[in-house]
């Protein structure tokens, strides 16, 4: 069956920078867009961005461009989320979740979660 | 962006009562890429409804979906007592991918 294991979240002082992993198994990587998704503590559900099956195309939530970088192995069956110039207000819990499709899909598996907390 | 507005805020209802949650967008959605999830406290989200009406793998007939731009709706026809829980809607049509704010459905 499906499975996605984020790691990497932990403890990190603002402007610092952290590099998340998603590892999946269960399905063919290669042909699924994936997201990573976060949730604030006690807050709603907040897309952070896609990447497309082959990684031609990337998508940025406004509140992470230019600071977050999605990206993926295909031969490692794993999705990343490098996170620079962290602020307070990235804390979350980060989760990655499978695209139905290539990547224009709605998210039909999701990781368990990885909490990031950006303190000082 | 496309903002989603979800009421109520928080229904609360029986087990065996019907639940009626909506989901308004701001801008033009189409039907195709309005989706729903639930998420029960300290569990990831779960995909229940896509493409507005059509239910995910596993999900039980008691889930539906219905509505086109811009109102969407999820009814859960007769409460269990695992269907408890925090509901959100998402528009996957356009970035970004935006959620509705939620809708707990608590017991009364």
């Amino acid at each position: 069956q499906v499975h996605l294991v984020e790691s990497g979240g932990g403890v990190v002082q603002p402007g610092r920078s952290l590099r998340l992993s998603c590892a999946t198994s269960g399905f063919t990587f290669s042909s699924y867009g994936m997201h990573w998704v976060r949730q604030a503590p006690g807050k709603g559900l907040e897309w952070v961005t896609t990447i497309w099956y082959d990684g031609s195309n990337k998508y940025y939530a406004d509140s992470v461009k230019g600071r977050f970088t999605i990206s993926r192995d295909n031969s490692k069956n794993t999705l990343y989320l490098e996170m620079n110039r962290l602020r307070v207000e990235d804390t979350a819990v980060y989760y990655c979740a499978r695209d139905r499709s290539y990547g224009t899909g709605a998210f039909d598996y999701w990781g368990q979660g990885t909490l990031v907390t950006v303190s000082s | 962006e496309i903002v989603l507005t979800q009421s109520p805020g928080t229904l609360s209802l029986s087990p065996g009562e019907r639940a009626t949650l909506s989901c308004r967008a701001s801008q033009s959605v189409s039907s195709t890429y309005l989706a729903w999830y639930q998420q029960k406290p300290g569990q990831a989200p779960r995909l229940l409804i896509y493409g507005a009406s059509s239910r995910a793998t596993d999900i039980p007939d008691r889930f539906s979906g219905s509505g086109s731009g811009p109102d969407f709706t999820l009814t859960i026809s007769r409460l269990e007592p695992e269907d408890f829980a925090v509901y959100y809607c998402q528009q996957y049509g356009s970035s970004p991918r935006t959620f509705g704010q939620g809708t707990k459905v608590e017991i009364k």
